[in-house]
């Protein structure tokens, strides 16, 4: 699905280093979310966001921040990356329906 | 809190054969309990959706049953194809609500 695109799609980093993951979208969706893969433990919520002013935290915020720049735009920081964060990040968009498009996905490595 | 847990984690079935995945939810206001299909390497994508108003829903080979008593959905895949071969979840969420909470996920192999 191009309407919904991640940068950068794979990322190798070190321990202590700020990492930003960004997604855009062009479906107009006002909702936006973050979500964490790891093998065995499906998708974990990390931040999501139901318009430019409105953040919440999910179930595993511990570690990173989030930027809503416009409804559109919609980031993921790291402040102080550490080796268990290496995960696959999805970003996803939805409607009211609660349908959720996803992003392609961040490989994120943490060294 | 809220949780869905899913069953099997891993599925292995002969082309051909159907396939079962079984959600449980936890949260009983919840009204709306999507499927998900991953293909290795690629994103999540919705393959077919149910809402509580409804207890099964069909299209083509798959379907998806719902029993709001016991708060539990299940995903049918009939005459399963190698291409069926993914991670599938399952989530259940409130329409209009804050969040979707998704199964941990079912890896599907089927053998040709």
């Amino acid at each position: 699905d191009a309407d919904v695109t991640q940068t950068p799609r794979n990322r190798i980093t070190k321990t202590g280093k700020r990492i930003m993951l960004e997604c855009s979208q062009t479906k107009g969706h006002d909702r936006m979310y973050w979500y964490r893969q790891d093998p065995g433990l499906g998708l974990r919520l990390i931040y999501y966001s139901f318009d430019v002013k409105d953040i919440n935290k999910g179930e595993i915020s511990d570690g990173y921040s989030v930027s809503r720049q416009a409804q559109a735009k919609f980031s993921l920081s790291l402040e102080s990356a550490i080796p268990n964060q290496t995960a696959l990040y999805f970003c996803a968009t939805s409607p009211r329906t609660d349908t959720q498009y996803f992003g392609p996905g961040t490989r994120l490595t943490v060294l | 809190g809220e949780n869905v847990e899913q069953h099997p984690s891993t599925l292995s079935v002969q082309e051909g054969d159907s396939a079962v995945i079984k959600c449980t939810y936890s949260d009983s206001a919840s009204n709306y309990f999507p499927w998900y299909k991953q293909e290795l390497g690629k994103r999540p994508q919705l393959i077919i959706d149910i809402r509580s108003n409804v207890g099964e829903k069909k299209d083509q080979r798959i379907a998806v049953t719902l029993n709001k008593t016991a708060k539990h959905f299940s995903l049918h895949i009939t005459e399963t194809q190698p291409e069926d071969s993914a991670v599938y979840f399952c989530a259940a969420s409130i329409i209009g609500g804050f969040k979707t909470i998704f199964g941990a996920g079912t890896r599907l192999f089927v053998k040709a």
